[in-house]
């Protein structure tokens, strides 16, 4: 069975501040990977895709960025946290481009 | 753009009833998944539905790619199906999801 893990839990980082998220898929091989975010009262945005290692699609501009070092594995990144970064970060993944996408527990972060 | 509109934004049924709720979008959609948010947060899948209608229990979801909208059924209502549920639609011309604003169910005595 596919497993998928998130790091950390939750984060209180200053603005400013350098922030990796990271994401693990175990039992699958090749997954597609995706990162959302949902500010506090807002509403789920899908952040990034990656369908091969190495390769990562942009879909919304926040500053973020995301690496795809391992086949099994999502960093989402900044080098600068800004206050509207807070919110909660959720990884999904799926087989291929036509199947249900199946999401990772998140990381609740706070930026003061 | 690719947008969902989801209704109603919260719903209260008694025991044993049922209701339904509705996403609406802008663009013709590829696929629709509806969710239940989890107590931390994280979402739970419910169905998955390129075309047609799945039903699972007392649920049932139907998607309609022609004329752009989804609906979850609950029938016969229980305490434990009170949460938040979200559609999320797949678009057909990118890798883009776009997900519902929410639906909070609360189910009453």
């Amino acid at each position: 069975a596919q497993t998928i893990h998130q790091w950390p839990v939750a984060e209180i980082k200053a603005v400013g501040s350098p922030l990796s998220l990271g994401c693990t898929i175990k039992g699958k091989s090749s997954p597609n990977l995706y990162w959302y975010w949902q500010a506090t009262g807002g509403t789920l945005q899908q952040l990034f895709y990656s369908i091969t290692v190495g390769q990562v699609e942009s879909v919304v501009q926040l500053n973020l960025s995301a690496s795809r070092p391992k086949d099994d594995q999502f960093i989402l990144s900044t080098e600068k946290l800004l206050l509207s970064h807070s919110g909660f970060y959720l990884c999904a993944w799926r087989d291929y481009n036509y199947a249900e996408q199946f999401f990772g527990p998140g990381t609740r972060l706070t930026v003061l | 753009g690719d947008q969902v509109e989801q209704s109603p934004s919260a719903l209260s049924l008694h025991e044993g009833t049922g209701s339904a709720l509705r996403c609406n979008f802008t663009t013709t959609m590829r696929a629709v998944q509806w969710f239940r948010k989890n107590s931390r947060g994280s979402l739970i899948n419910l169905f998955y539905l390129a075309s047609g209608t799945k039903e699972n229990g007392r649920l049932k979801s139907a998607f309609d790619s022609k004329e752009r909208y989804s609906t979850l059924h609950i029938r016969d209502a229980q305490l434990e199906d009170s949460g938040t549920y979200f559609c999320a639609a797949e678009s057909s011309n990118t890798n883009k999801v776009v997900f519902g604003t929410g639906t909070r169910l609360q189910v009453l005595p």
